[in-house]
């Protein structure tokens, strides 16, 4: 089966920094790739997504790009603000298999 | 905006009793999915579910676990015979079109089995 894994696990910016996750995937046939955002005690809420037939993807401070033949896609946070802090996750799955497949989450700490 | 919704938020249980974690996914979905988030670890897919039926289910989710749509709005993660181990977050979640479009979650039941 499809196996996401994500890096870093923690990653510590000052406000106004930019912040980089990454995640790789194993199955070529994944084809869609969304970023979930957790709060402490809430479920995640998806933040954006990329589908496979896009490189990049941009939704004001927050960019997802894939290179497919790589295997790997990226979330880019800019200008990162204390309300940024939060556990971020990867995921993916292969279109009409409905089954997700998570990487282990990354808790980012923006410092005021 | 619409909202998946769960209850309890948190349900503390006997090991070796059955529970049941009770969703309602947004109304126009098709889709249903459980999770489980283990303290610290990644979100688990479980199984999803349509048109009253399962189309996927994970390692885990083995003979102690079923799903049921008792009604056009209700989705239900029953676990049997409950272990220490069955303590985590459940999530459940849904969505429009199966796989390639956003999943909304809910913001989990903690299930603790003592």
């Amino acid at each position: 089966g499809e196996n996401v894994e994500q890096h870093p696990s923690t990653l510590s910016v000052q406000e106004g920094d930019s912040a980089v996750i990454k995640c790789t995937y194993s199955d070529s046939a994944s084809n869609y790739f969304p970023w979930y955002k957790q709060e402490l005690g809430k479920g995640p809420q998806l933040i954006i997504d990329i589908r496979s037939n896009v490189g990049e993807k941009k939704d004001q401070r927050i960019a997802v790009t894939l290179n497919k033949t790589a295997k790997h896609f990226s979330l880019h946070i800019t200008e990162t603000q204390p309300e940024d802090s939060a556990v971020y996750f990867c995921a993916a799955s292969i279109y009409n298999f409905n089954k997700f497949y998570f990487g282990s989450g990354t808790k980012l700490n923006v410092k005021p | 905006e619409p909202e998946v919704t769960q209850t309890p938020s948190h349900q503390v249980t006997q090991m070796g009793q059955e529970v049941i974690l009770r969703c309602v996914p947004i109304s126009n979905h098709l889709y249903f999915y459980w999770y489980r988030q283990i303290l610290g670890q990644k979100v688990e897919f479980l199984v999803s579910f349509y048109n009253n039926e399962i189309s996927e289910k994970s390692e885990i989710f083995d003979d102690q676990f079923s799903v049921e749509r008792p009604d056009g709005s209700n989705f239900t993660l029953k676990i049997r015979s409950t272990k220490l181990e069955d303590s985590a977050m459940y999530f459940c979640a849904s969505d429009g079109a199966g796989g390639l479009q956003p999943q909304h979650f809910g913001d989990g039941t903690r299930l603790s089995i003592l």
